[in-house]
């Protein structure tokens, strides 16, 4: 298996852009996590879904990002519009039966808005 | 909610030395324990983990952790560092049942490996 991947690896926008993030879980992984890791907050968590659906988005920004799982092997994180703040590393990770087996990270996503 | 501490931000030792990096949790039932590894531009891997049973546990690259209730803590240690060890290493809590199945991570230890 090629693991959790992401694209893309570096993203470069300007303020007020919108910004896509991509992930593909590990095949037959039925939980996806969203995490965003800074300097200041260390790792934290933006959403998670089971079986596709939203099952705690509590930590992310409503107003400007936005989480889907169209489908098992597919999830996007979209930030409209992007501000400096939101300049970090965004992890996917999944799961097999949740918390109880651990994650596979992937590699993640630098993003710098400038 | 649970919580992770990880009180030491930066650790540096000697190759072929011995490394323990502290991690104490707050959880309110027998929680579920990792540790995953950083190495810089990467993804985190995991080390370990503790569900139940035998308090000490066995990992990748010759790690191990010891899960003592009466402490909350789950301290990583290993018996001699090799320069490839030198990386970021994050604690983990996860809730058992219910709530929201989630990992609640330290904010890390940085370990320095000097030749």
């Amino acid at each position: 298996d090629a693991g959790v991947i992401q694209s893309p690896r570096h993203e470069v926008t300007e303020m007020g852009q919108e910004v896509t993030l991509r992930c593909k879980p590990i095949s037959g992984h039925d939980y996806l996590f969203w995490y965003r890791q800074t300097m200041m907050q260390g790792l934290e968590l933006l959403v998670y879904f089971n079986n596709k659906a939203v099952m705690d988005d509590s930590g992310m920004p409503k107003d400007r990002f936005s989480a889907k799982m169209p489908n098992a092997s597919f999830s996007t994180l979209k930030i409209q519009p992007s501000e400096p703040r939101d300049s970090a590393v965004y992890f996917c990770a999944s799961s097999f039966g949740a918390a109880f087996y651990g994650y596979t990270f992937g590699s993640g996503t630098r993003l710098t808005v400038v | 909610a649970q919580s992770v501490t990880q009180p030491d931000i930066h650790i540096t030792v000697s190759e072929g030395a011995s490394l323990e990096l502290r991690c104490n949790y707050s959880y309110g039932a027998t929680p579920y324990l990792f540790w995953y590894v950083q190495s810089p531009g990467q993804g985190l891997q995991l080390l370990l983990k503790y569900f139940s049973g035998d308090t000490l546990v066995q990992g990748i690259k010759g790690f191990e952790a010891e899960f003592k209730r009466s402490q909350s803590s789950f301290n990583l240690r290993k018996p001699s560092v090799h320069w490839s060890d030198a990386a970021e290493y994050f604690c983990a809590v996860g809730a058992r049942r219910g709530g929201s199945e989630k990992l609640v991570f330290g904010k890390g230890t940085k370990l320095t490996v000097n030749p």
